[in-house]
């Protein structure tokens, strides 16, 4: 069964705290990606990759960054959370760009 | 650019009823269509696709045509269930891109 799992389910952060977001998947997939959601806005891609050091910004990079130094993990980093940075992060991965994504379970992430 | 736009929700049905989910699209070339369901405390997981004009796709009861025409792929259901409650999302890919997202739509079924 494919598993794309996140690394907390819930986090409460401070301003100005770095904060990091795990994201494991075990299919073997080459991509993978980053998304915030939001109420009334949906999904939004922040960063996606491609390939195992490789990124691409997605519609939103601003106050983010990635790593992805192997291939099953992609880290998404807050260097300075904010709170207009409180929101829902789901990690996906596919085999193929713009094929059928799965998704994790998602982090809800507060910034006070 | 791509779009993708989705009726507004929450949706409220009675158990048994009827359900549709407008959908429609602005893309270039000829994209794919696609319905994610994401229900509560959960990623999104696909519920169905379709990849050229005239398919419809179709699973666990829902089905969507892909009209060219009118570009739309609204998300029918012939008999909801409380357990398809969920948030339903319509995305589209076109050649070379990156999936786009509608806002989603709530559903909530009464029993």
């Amino acid at each position: 069964d494919v598993k794309v799992t996140q690394s907390s389910r819930y986090l409460v952060k401070r301003t100005g705290e770095k904060v990091f977001l795990e994201c494991v998947q075990d299919m073997d997939h080459e991509n993978m990606f980053w998304y915030r959601q939001d109420p009334g806005l949906g999904l939004r891609l922040i960063y996606f990759s491609y390939d195992v050091k490789m990124k691409e910004k997605g519609d939103i990079p601003e106050g983010y960054s990635v790593s992805r130094e192997k291939k099953e993990r992609f880290s998404l980093i807050l260097e300075s959370a904010s709170t207009n940075q409180t929101s829902m992060y789901l990690c996906a991965s596919s085999l193929n760009l713009g094929w059928e994504q799965y998704f994790g379970p998602g982090t809800r992430l507060t910034v006070l | 650019g791509n779009s993708v736009t989705q009726m507004e929700g929450p949706v409220t049905l009675s158990e048994e009823a009827f359900l549709t989910i407008n959908c429609t699209y602005t893309a270039t070339g000829y994209p794919s269509l696609f319905w994610y369901v994401q229900y509560p405390g959960e990623g999104l997981q696909l519920l169905l696709k379709a990849t050229k004009a005239d398919d419809k796709g179709s699973n666990k009861g829902f089905e969507a045509t892909y009209r060219k025409e009118t570009t739309s792929f609204h998300l029918e259901k012939g008999s909801v269930q409380v357990s398809d409650s969920a948030v339903y999302f319509c995305a589209l890919k076109s050649s070379g891109d990156k999936l786009t997202f509608g806002t989603g739509t709530r559903l909530a079924v009464r029993p």
